[in-house]
């Protein structure tokens, strides 16, 4: 079975630009997160989806950050204008119900930004 | 993390025993997940507690006291390859999990 697909595994860019990175959850799955990891911070959750409703998105950092689901099988998350210290590992997870509730989370094998 | 506590490193022989301790906030508990993370790969999954006591699972086991906020993964027969970071995760926000920082272990020969 297919895990959870995230693309593009790495992404270098110009500070200023726009970054669009995109996940396919595993199918049947009705939660979609999106994590950010950094040394400094660790794993960091950004928004949670449920349904394809975003349910949670206290964790987006400001306004130069976006999340969308349109359809159950395709996540994204776009970073406009992108800065030097959006520079991290993002990961895309889901679950067949709400992490909390005891559900395994499945990770993506994440997208690695550099922002120069 | 919010208000998860556990060692950032420790070190290891293989073939050892090495038990990574967590401490975190009681308050909305829903359970307890350990994770692991090999360098430049995703979490993988290796445990949830949710009840007081043990639960074994090959070399790993994960130890949960609830009312002392308390838990520890023992890992057993260490091999070169449990060289990862481990990641104590509580989950009581009902929905997504919560991540602490991680403990990095380095397991030597």
């Amino acid at each position: 079975d297919a895990g959870v697909i995230q693309s593009p595994r790495h992404e270098v860019t110009e500070m200023g630009q726009e970054v669009t990175l995109r996940c396919k959850p595993i199918s049947g799955h009705n939660s979609l997160f999106w994590y950010r990891q950094t040394m400094m911070r660790g794993l960091e959750l950004l928004i949670y989806f449920n349904n394809n409703v975003p349910i949670d998105d206290s964790g987006m950092p400001e306004d130069r950050f976006s999340a969308k689901m349109p359809n159950a099988s395709f996540s994204t998350l776009k970073i406009q204008p992108s800065e030097p210290r959006d520079s991290a590992v993002y990961f895309c997870a889901s679950s067949a119900g709400t992490g909390g509730s005891g559900n395994t989370i499945y990770f993506g094998e994440g997208s690695w930004l550099t922002v120069v | 993390g919010q208000n998860i506590d556990q060692p950032t490193e420790m070190t290891a022989t293989e073939g050892a025993i090495v038990q990574i301790n967590c401490t975190y906030q009681t308050s909305g508990f829903n359970g307890l997940f350990w994770y692991q993370q090999h360098a430049g790969e995703a979490p993988t999954f290796l445990s949830y507690n949710v009840l007081d006591g043990l639960e074994e699972k090959g070399r790993f086991s994960s130890f949960l006291s609830r009312s002392k906020g308390y838990s520890y993964l023992l890992l057993k027969e260490l091999q070169m390859k449990d060289s990862a970071s481990y990641l104590c995760v509580d989950s009581n926000s009902g929905y997504a999990l919560n991540f602490g920082k991680g403990t990095s272990l380095l397991v030597t020969p």
